[in-house]
C-alpha cells in the first residue's frame, strides 16, 4: 500500500528550463510534505516543506505546491541547471509524529546544458 | 560539529549473521531515525529515538532494534540476517521532534546479505 507515489521515474528538461516533479498521496492525515534531493553516494538533503494549511511555499528557484482537494503536490524548479540533476523524493508526515517520513519512490531529474 | 556520519559505508554479512550500523548525529540533535532504502525505492521508516527512548517504530520486525546515546551517537542492530535486509540504511536527525525543519541525513550504510 503506497501511500506517497511518484509516478514519473524519470525527467529530462534543458537547461533554464523549468522542472515539474509531481507526487500524490493517499493518507488524509498527511499533515506536512517535504521534498528531498538525493546525489549517489549521499545521503538525501532537504530542500523545502509545506504544511497542510498552505497551498505554496517558495524558496528561491524551488516552489513546492500543495492540491488539498486532489492530494497532489508538486516541486517546481526555475531556472532548472544541470547542478539539479538528481533523484527527488516527496515525503510526507502526519502532524505530531515526529520523524517519521513516508517516502515517494523517487523521480531521476536530468538537466541538459 | 556539523552533519551526520554513519558507518561503515559498505558491509557485507552472510544470512543469519547480526549486524551493527552506526551513525554519529550533528552536536544537540537529540532525535534520531533510521531509514531502509531498498534498490530503486524510497526509505522506509524503521523507528525513531528521541532522548535514547524509541517513540516511533515502523512496520519492522523486532529483529531491527536500536539505541540512542548520550552523545547524540545511535546504533541499529539487525539479528537473523535475511537476503531482503540488503538495502541502503540511512540516519537522519533533527534538533527537534517534527517534520517542519527538514531532518538531517547521512550517507548511509549499504548492507549486502550474501
Amino acid at each position: 500500500d503506497q501511500q506517497v507515489k511518484q509516478n514519473s521515474p524519470s525527467l529530462s528538461v534543458q537547461e533554464g528550463r523549468i522542472s515539474i516533479l509531481n507526487c500524490d498521496y493517499t493518507n488524509s492525515m498527511f499533515d506536512y510534505f517535504l521534498w528531498y534531493k538525493k546525489y549517489p553516494a549521499e545521503g538525501p538533503t532537504f530542500l523545502i516543506s509545506i504544511s497542510s494549511i498552505k497551498d505554496k511555499n517558495e524558496d528561491g528557484r524551488f516552489t513546492v505546491f500543495l492540491n488539498k482537494s486532489a492530494k497532489h503536490l508538486s516541486l517546481h524548479i526555475v531556472p532548472s541547471q544541470p547542478g539539479d540533476s538528481a533523484v527527488y523524493f516527496c515525503a510526507a508526515s502526519p502532524n505530531n509524529a515526529g520523524n517519521m517520513l513516508t517516502f515517494g519512490g523517487g523521480t531521476r531529474l536530468m538537466v541538459k546544458p | 560539529e556539523t552533519g551526520v556520519t554513519q558507518s561503515p559505508t559498505h558491509l557485507i554479512k552472510t544470512r543469519g549473521q547480526q549486524v551493527t550500523l552506526r551513525c554519529s548525529s550533528q552536536s544537540g540533535h537529540n532525535t534520531v531515525s533510521w531509514y531502509q532504502q531498498a534498490l530503486g525505492q524510497g526509505p522506509q521508516f524503521i523507528f525513531q529515538y528521541y532522548r535514547e527512548e524509541e517513540n516511533g517504530r515502523g512496520n519492522f520486525p523486532p529483529r531491527f532494534s536500536g539505541l540512542q546515546f548520550p552523545n547524540y551517537s545511535s546504533e541499529l542492530n539487525v539479528n537473523a540476517l535475511e537476503l531482503d535486509d540488503s538495502a541502503l540504511y540511512l540516519c537522519a536527525s533533527s534538533l527537534v521532534q517534527g517534520p517542519r525543519y527538514g531532518y538531517t541525513f547521512g550517507s548511509g550504510t549499504r548492507l549486502t546479505v550474501v
